[in-house]
């Protein structure tokens, strides 16, 4: 597609319920990055996927917290037994993967999630 | 000390002056250095990027990197209120894809 698409856009749900957030990357863009934006903060860190691979999932807040890609392409972030913490701006964000560290990222516009 | 860090501000400046954000980064972080603006409700973008020490400028915008002193900054010549935004400084950490991202500086152009 023509940018990174995520869905939803928004999410209302009760604690302790699953939820599943979905990014589209660019179309050839293999590295896929999540991260989390609470109110006011900065980005944090979750995921970075490199085709298929999770070299770094060191930003996973707890086990709670798992994502996975596949076919190189659209990934899923799921959080289980949601909590009111886990409340904040879902953001993926998609590059080409061709360097190390020195690219531009494509941010999607978001899942706003809410834990009642 | 944090990975990469800013102030969190906000940073208030006339129309038409120079604003001058700043952002200093931990070893960990080395590789290169980019600066994304946000506004309200909306995703961060690109604006910036810079991998070498001195100075790089893009129209009304200059990024600066002194990688001794692992601080870089951003001027925004002529400031306008459409620069009123968040500007998100970020590195990329040595040896992986992993970006850092300090927690932002909101600017406020005042007309």
């Amino acid at each position: 597609g023509a940018g990174v698409s995520q869905s939803p856009s928004n999410k209302v749900t009760e604690k302790g319920k699953d939820v599943e957030l979905r990014c589209d990357p660019i179309s050839g863009h293999t590295a896929l990055y999540w991260y989390r934006q609470s109110l006011g903060q900065g980005l944090e860190f979750l995921i970075y996927f490199q085709g298929n691979s999770a070299p770094d999932k060191s930003g996973l807040p707890s086990d709670r917290f798992s994502a996975e890609r596949t076919g190189g392409s659209v990934s899923t972030l799921t959080i289980q037994r949601t909590q009111q913490e886990d409340s904040a701006v879902y953001l993926c964000a998609s590059s080409p993967g061709q360097g190390w560290g020195n690219e531009k990222l494509f941010f999607g516009s978001g899942t706003q999630l809410s834990v009642l | 000390q944090k990975e990469v860090e800013q102030n969190s501000g906000p940073l208030s400046v006339p129309e038409g002056a120079i604003a001058s954000l700043n952002c200093t980064y931990s070893d960990r972080v080395s590789q290169s250095f980019f600066w994304y603006r946000q506004y309200s409700g909306k995703s961060p973008e690109l604006i910036m990027s810079i991998y070498s020490n001195g100075d790089k400028e893009d129209g009304r915008f200059t990024a600066q990197l002194n990688k001794a002193s692992q601080y870089v900054s951003l001027l925004i010549r002529d400031s306008q209120p459409s620069d009123s935004a968040t500007y998100l400084c970020a590195g990329g950490s040595s040896g992986t894809y992993k970006y850092i991202f300090g927690t932002g500086t909101r600017l406020k152009v005042l007309a």
